[in-house]
């Protein structure tokens, strides 16, 4: 089992482009989340999906949209890319939203 | 005011020392509570789940006190090997589900 994969593991964006990061789990569980965490603020909550075709917003969800449309993928679109989405963004899963959450490896992005 | 506040550290210790993180949360409807562990450049992972009862693993002791929002790690004999940031996360039901994360308290082990 792989667990929680995230695609892709780098990725540098200039100002405007828009890209989706891919999360992937293979655990059955219904909850998802994205986090981005930023050096001195921890990781913060931007979507969440406690199952397939529910989604909702964290703290910080301007510039982001989600989709679930399947119990294993979690995908967090970035509309158009500003320097202030630079980060590193985490996916993760838990049984139900009380629960140990397991992450993903993060994906590392720059935005120029 | 955070949610989630943590002294940020970094904590600086011997080989062998006991050490302790303090945690405190806001949010009263705050239902269950952890202990991550997140290395340089890598994802977080549970250490362990806080009671309020009280919990212990091998080295390490978590407590909770609800009537106060304080959470604690307590780690025993530490080890170069506990080298890590350590975050303290606490999970709501109110405006949703949400799961909120302390900025972490960074630990340094030196032999």
């Amino acid at each position: 089992n792989a667990g929680v994969t995230q695609t892709p593991k780098f990725q540098v964006l200039k100002t405007g482009q828009s890209m989706t990061l891919q999360c992937a789990q293979d655990m059955n569980h219904e909850y998802m989340s994205w986090y981005r965490q930023d050096p001195g603020m921890g990781l913060r909550l931007i979507h969440y999906s406690v199952g397939a075709g529910i989604t909702d917003q964290g703290e910080v969800p301007n510039g982001y949209n989600v989709s679930r449309s399947t119990t294993e993928d979690f995908p967090l679109r970035l509309l158009s890319a500003a320097p202030s989405q630079t980060s590193v963004y985490f996916c993760a899963t838990a049984s139900e939203y009380y629960n140990e959450q397991f992450f993903g490896p993060g994906t590392r992005l720059t935005v120029l | 005011r955070k949610e989630v506040e943590q002294d940020p550290g970094p904590f600086n210790v011997p080989e062998g020392a006991t050490v302790a993180f303090n945690c405190t949360y806001s949010n009263s409807a705050s239902q269950s509570f952890f202990w991550y562990r997140q290395d340089c450049r890598k994802e977080p992972k549970l250490l362990m789940s806080v009671y309020s009862s009280g919990n212990e693993d091998g080295r390490f002791t978590a407590q909770l006190n609800r009537a106060s929002q304080y959470i604690s790690l307590l780690i025993r004999d530490s080890k170069l090997s506990d080298s890590a940031t350590y975050l303290c996360v606490v999970n709501k039901r109110a405006g949703g589900f949400k799961t909120i994360f302390g900025a972490g308290t960074r630990l340094f082990v030196k032999a």
